[in-house]
């Protein structure tokens, strides 16, 4: 089954702190997406990654950063925690391209909060 | 700088009713509109997805239905149950799915009472 694993389902930090949240997944995608939900916004793309090492900015990356080592792992990290960063971070992974809809396929989320 | 709106933002319907989401693009390059539906405490999932080339999908009670000159598509839940409260998004995809990126709507909280 398919299976995207978030290191933490709670986190609480300190503003300035450099925090990271992790991803895994076990389908061999070559997508991987970072989100953060917040009330009444929806979800919004902060960064994503369509093969190992490569990086695109989504809408909101400001304060953020990633890293993709492997295929299977993807980071997020902020550099320096402020409480507007407060929020639920999602990630999620495809296969490249939505040929035969390929769907993203989510974590259950990890709730961040800086303090 | 938001590209689909969504609405309404919460919704009730009594068991057996029918739930109506819609979503509205600016955007004529989208051309992918999936649906996904996510519980409490979990990620969301996709639940249903069109294509431009078509007005309407049905997969068992829900349906999505398209309408491409008005640039709206809404999520149709027939005979609707308690199971079936969660919160729905709808989304778009803008490049022909070639990085499966989607821009989401803002969400819709279903209840639906017993």
């Amino acid at each position: 089954d398919v299976k995207v694993t978030q290191s933490s389902r709670y986190l609480v930090k300190r503003t300035g702190e450099k925090v990271f949240l992790e991803c895994v997944q076990d389908m061999d995608h070559e997508n991987m997406f970072w989100y953060r939900q917040d009330p009444g916004l929806g979800l919004r793309l902060i960064y994503f990654s369509y093969d190992v090492k490569m990086k695109e900015k989504g809408d909101i990356p400001e304060g953020y950063s990633v890293s993709r080592e492997k295929k299977e792992r993807f980071s997020l990290i902020l550099e320096s925690a402020s409480t507007n960063q407060t929020s639920m971070y999602l990630c999620a992974s495809s296969f490249l391209g939505q040929i035969n809809n390929q769907p993203q396929h989510f974590g259950d989320g990890t709730r961040l909060s800086i303090l | 700088q938001q590209q689909v709106k969504q609405s309404p933002q919460s919704l009730i319907v009594q068991k057996g009713g029918i739930s109506i989401i819609n979503c509205a693009y600016e955007n004529t390059a989208f051309d992918y509109f999936p649906w996904y539906q996510q519980f409490p405490g979990k990620g969301p999932a996709l639940l249903i997805a069109i294509r431009p080339d078509v007005s309407e999908k049905k997969e068992g009670r829900f349906t999505i239905s398209f309408n491409k000159s008005a640039k709206q598509f809404s999520l149709h839940i027939m005979d609707s149950q308690p199971g079936d409260s969660a919160t729905y998004f709808c989304a778009a995809s803008t490049d022909g799915g070639a990085t499966n990126k989607l821009i989401f709507g803002t969400g819709t909280l279903l209840a639906v009472q017993p």
